[in-house]
């Protein structure tokens, strides 16, 4: 009863070393998701794949990355990290669009970057 | 384009208190209406849903919602609150034919005892 699942769940980089953040979903869902939640900003949609082969540019995807490697997993890559991406980093998923069902998320990635 | 506004950043409620968080949003049609509740150091997990039919629904922990068509409002409420329901919640608009959900900046809930 997993459902959406990302490692790892605290990270501390150094600026400019480079991470992937991982996640995996097991509902064979569609649709997957990364955000970003920052104090007063809500959450932020950096990247997402409509369906396994397709990826699309969210609202903020400037210094990221990402792979939608199988229908399972969606991971976001960070090249040289920089201190603006401090922040928690929230992985969902959902069956698609057309769909009444909702998105289900990760715990998170608590990324700090000194 | 699509818009939500919850008007509160806060709300502070006694334990036992009702509870009433605002939204409001901004869609040429009838949207799918979603309310999360993220607790500290968690993920969002959902309260309830609406997309058709009875505008007053039934959530998880006792919460309910009421879809106001002529308001555009989907408003969250509780007739009792519990020390447990302190997080932050977040309300969430999508088109049905869409696979981007538009959020709400959230309305954070404290719990005096």
């Amino acid at each position: 009863n997993a459902g959406v699942t990302q490692t790892p769940k605290f990270q501390v980089l150094k600026t400019g070393q480079s991470m992937t953040l991982q996640c995996a979903q097991d509902m064979n869902h569609n649709s997957m998701y990364w955000y970003r939640q920052d104090p007063g900003m809500g959450l932020r949609l950096i990247y997402y794949s409509a369906s396994e082969g397709t990826t699309d540019k969210g609202e903020v995807p400037n210094g990221y990355n990402v792979s939608r490697l199988n229908k399972r997993e969606f991971s976001l890559r960070l090249e040289s990290a920089a201190p603006s991406q401090t922040s928690v980093y929230f992985c969902a998923s959902s069956t698609g669009a057309g769909s009444n069902q909702p998105q289900h998320f990760g715990d998170g990635t608590r990324l700090s970057i000194l | 384009a699509q818009s939500v506004t919850q008007p509160d950043i806060h709300i502070t409620v006694s334990e036992g208190a009702s509870l009433e968080l605002r939204c409001n949003y901004s869609y040429g049609a009838t949207p799918y209406l979603f309310w999360y509740v993220q607790s500290p150091g968690q993920g969002l997990q959902l309260l309830l849903k609406y997309f058709s039919g009875d505008t007053l629904v039934q959530g998880i922990k006792g919460f309910e919602a009421e879809f106001k068509r002529s308001q555009s409002s989907f408003n969250l409420r509780k007739p009792s609150v519990h020390w447990s329901d302190a997080a932050e919640y977040f309300c969430v608009i999508r088109s049905g034919g869409s696979y981007i959900p538009t959020f709400g900046r959230g309305t954070s809930l404290i719990v005096h005892p």
